[in-house]
This record gives C-alpha cells, structure tokens and sequence, in this order.
C-alpha cells in the first residue's frame, strides 16, 4: 500500500533562518505531488505542485521555493523564513486522474518567532 | 475562476443530531467532487467522493449526493458522534491548463467545523 510521510512533525525556527521540510512517498511511482499550507482557522492554500522530476510548478509568489529531486521526494525550502511563514504544512500525493483524490501527509507545524 | 463554497462554522450539535454541511461549486470541467475531513492535529483523509452527476458517495455513515442542477455536493449524517468533531472540507477537482501541462488541481473550500457534544 501507498504511504506518505512528513518531517517533522513540529518545528520553531527563529526569523531569518532557513528551512527544509521533506516529503516522501512509497508503494507507488511517478505521484503528483503538492505542497500546501493552512494557516490557523483557514482553508488550505496550494504552494506548489509537481508532475515530474525537476518539474515545479508554484501558486503564489513567496519567499519558498520546492525542489523534487527524486520521483517521490518534495522538499519545500528557504533561505530566509518571514513570521508570516509560520503555519501548518502539508504535503499530498495523487496518481494525477480526475477521480481520484490526493492523499495527505500528518503536517508540519512551523512556528517563526 | 473555480471555487468551493461552504457553509461557515462552526456547526455545534449534540450527539445523535442530524447534521449538514452545504457545499456548492463551480460546474466548469466536469469536476470530481470529494469531502475530506481532518481531526486535530492531523493532514486531511479523504472521507467520500462522487465522479459524476447523481452519484452518491457514502462512508462512515455520511453521505453526499453530487447534484449538477443545483451545483451541490451537501455532507449529510443521520446520527452524528463525539468522534465525528472534526473540521470538514469539500472540494472540486477537474483538468487545469497550466503552463507545465494539464494536471488535476483540487479547490478546496474553507473548510467546516463541527463540534458535537456528548
């Protein structure tokens, strides 16, 4: 069976510092992948996606940026995080079909102080 | 452009009440249509979905009928639980041209909370 996996679970980072989360999949080949981010008491917004290999596709101007180095790996990064980065990260997989749904990781809580 | 719309929360009812949680949304590319729900602390599962007009999706006791006439994808449940607290999220999911190709790009509405008291 398919498995995502998210780390970490919970991070506290100073503003100005940088950021790595990671994202893997298992149990299936060549997902569509997606980073999101929910902000307390919100809806979720789409930062980025990926149909491929070093195909990166992003949503909203930011100071993030997304790698996919290997078919089921998305990293989402930054050089230098912004208070107003602080939020919950999700990472989702889906086979790229219309009726079929995307499949989330258990977030990341990232609070910039 | 492609939206969700739902009713806002949150929904506060006590255990054995009937719910619904509206859902509209735009009609444009034959969307698949999904409820997700996400507990505390938790990323999204994906709860029910329905691929065209008069399907109903059903799971755990709820239920959506995707209605293309009045463009809405309603989240029923007949007796609802303290375990069913939980934030609730409807969305549509069609074929988007992007610069980098077509994919399946969901819209999520704001998602609902729903809170039920013992």
């Amino acid at each position: 069976s398919q498995t995502i996996h998210q780390w970490p679970a919970t991070l506290v980072q100073p503003v100005g510092s940088p950021l790595s989360l990671e994202c893997t999949v298992e149990g299936t080949s060549n997902p569509n992948l997606y980073w999101y981010r929910q902000a307390a008491g919100r809806g979720l917004q789409l930062l980025f996606y990926s149909v491929g290999i070093g195909q990166i596709s992003s949503e909203v101007p930011q100071n993030l940026s997304a790698s996919r180095p290997q078919d089921r790996q998305f990293i989402l990064s930054s050089k230098k995080l912004l208070l107003s980065d602080s939020g919950f990260y999700l990472c989702a997989w889906s086979v790229g079909l219309n009726n079929q749904p995307q499949h989330f990781g258990d977030g990341t809580r990232l609070s910039i102080l | 452009g492609d939206s969700v719309t739902q009713m806002e929360g949150p929904v506060t009812l006590s255990e054995e009440a009937f719910l619904t949680i509206n859902c509209t949304y735009t009609a444009t590319g034959y969307p698949s249509l999904f409820w997700y729900v996400q507990y505390p602390g938790e990323g999204l599962q994906l709860l029910l979905k329905a691929t065209k007009a008069d399907d109903k999706g059903s799971n755990k006791g709820f239920e959506a009928t995707y209605r293309k006439e009045t463009t809405s994808f309603h989240l029923e449940k007949g007796s609802v639980q303290v375990s069913d607290s939980a934030v609730y999220f409807c969305a549509r999911q069609a074929c988007a041209l992007r610069t980098s190709g077509g994919s399946y790009i969901p819209t999520f509405g704001r998602g609902t909370s729903l809170i039920v008291h013992p």
